[in-house]
This record gives structure tokens, sequence and C-alpha cells, in this order.
């Protein structure tokens, strides 16, 4: 089954202490992306992903980490999170096939910092 | 500064009541228009790639169209679960910005039985 999947869904933590939130799809897909979503503010990208070893800032980079190393896997790393962090993160990826551009999403993961 | 948003931001309509979803976009070049439908507490599920003016979509009661500043989404006799945030993303042409999405706050819809 073509799927995205983030790990954890929910996590609680604490300011400063540093946080992996893991995101692994198996569609082959070229193009990742981690989104924040906000009430009242939609869902804002933070950072995506052309390829292996590819990455690029969304509009909202700014306490955010990712790598790319492999083309399965997206990790977001939060090296010191604040509550302003405090959100529900989604993971997508895409494929362009034929011009068209799937993003498939994750179920999200709540984050709560303390 | 690119730019999406969407009207009206919450519609209840009764079943069977036909009805149409606006998305107004300001980007430096539309490259692609999505429509993605969200289920509380779910990602979003991609609907619909619109590429330019003039464009038409359909899946089953929903039809998407394109013009060259805004994006419609009709539903047609909805049913209760077509219940959901319906989300309009776009993404642009300009060097700076190409590989970017952009998200509107979305229009939550309830279709009354």
């Amino acid at each position: 089954e073509a799927q995205v999947t983030q790990n954890p869904r929910y996590l609680i933590t604490v300011t400063g202490k540093k946080l992996t939130v893991t995101c692994s799809q198996n569609m082959n897909h070229e193009y990742m992306s981690w989104y924040r979503q906000d009430p009242g503010l939609g869902l804002r990208q933070i950072y995506y992903s052309m390829n292996v070893e590819v990455t690029d800032k969304g509009d909202v980079p700014e306490g955010y980490k990712v790598s790319r190393k492999e083309k399965r896997n997206f990790p977001l790393i939060l090296e010191s999170p604040s509550p302003n962090q405090t959100s529900l993160y989604f993971c997508a990826s895409s494929s362009l096939f034929r011009g068209q551009e799937t993003q498939y999403f994750g179920p999200g993961t709540r984050l709560l910092v303390l | 500064e690119d730019q999406v948003t969407q009207s009206p931001e919450a519609l209840r309509l009764q079943e069977g009541e036909s009805s149409s979803l606006n998305c107004s976009y300001t980007v430096s070049g539309l490259r692609g228009l999505f429509w993605y439908r969200q289920d509380p507490g779910k990602g979003p599920e991609f609907l619909f790639t619109l590429y330019s003016a003039g464009e038409e979509k359909e899946k089953e009661r929903l039809k998407a169209t394109l013009t060259k500043k805004e994006s419609f989404l009709h539903i047609t006799a909805p049913k209760p679960e077509d219940s959901a945030t319906y989300l309009c993303a776009a993404t642009s042409t300009a060097k700076t910005s190409y590989d970017k999405v952009i998200f509107g706050p979305g229009t939550s819809l309830s279709v009354i039985p």
C-alpha cells in the first residue's frame, strides 16, 4: 500500500530538548516536504527536498533542520524546541508523472512543547 | 508576495444543495493549482491539479475549474460524507519560489442531512 508514515504521532516535550520526527515514503517519490498546520494560519511549508541531498527552505524554516540521505526518508529535526513550535506537523511526498504533481500526506504529528 | 486566499471560511449546506468554493491566488506566474480535502485529525488528501486557465477536472460530485485569477470547486448535490475542510494550494514559476507550495487557509464544509 502506497503511504507516507510519520513517527511519533504525538509528542510532548520541554523547551530545549532536541527531537526528531521521522518521515518515510514507499512510493519512490523524489519530492518530499514538511508542513506545519496552525489554527487560522493553515498549512505552511517548512522545508522541502527535490531529491537525495537536495533540500531548501520553505516559508517558515526558522528553528528547524532537515536532511535527505536516502530517497525514502526525510526527518525533521528541532534542535532546541520552543513553545511556539507547538503545532500539527505533516510530511508529504510527490512524484512528477506526466506533469502531474500529487502530494501524499502522512497522518500528522501533534507536538506540544512545554 | 505569493498568496492564496479562500472563501467562504465556512459553508453549511443542506444535503443536495449545490454550491461553489472559491480560491483566489496571487503568484508570480501560476505553475499549478491544487485542491485537497482534509478530514479532522487527518492529513490532506489530493483531489485535483489544474495548470491552465479554462481547464476543468471532475471527480464524482466535485468539479474544479481555473481562471487567470481564481479557481472554483463546485459541489453538486452534496452528501453528508462530503463534509470536510477543502484546501487550495498553488505553485509558481518564479525562480526564487519554484518548488514551494503555498496553501490557502481552507473552507470548512458541513453538509446537513
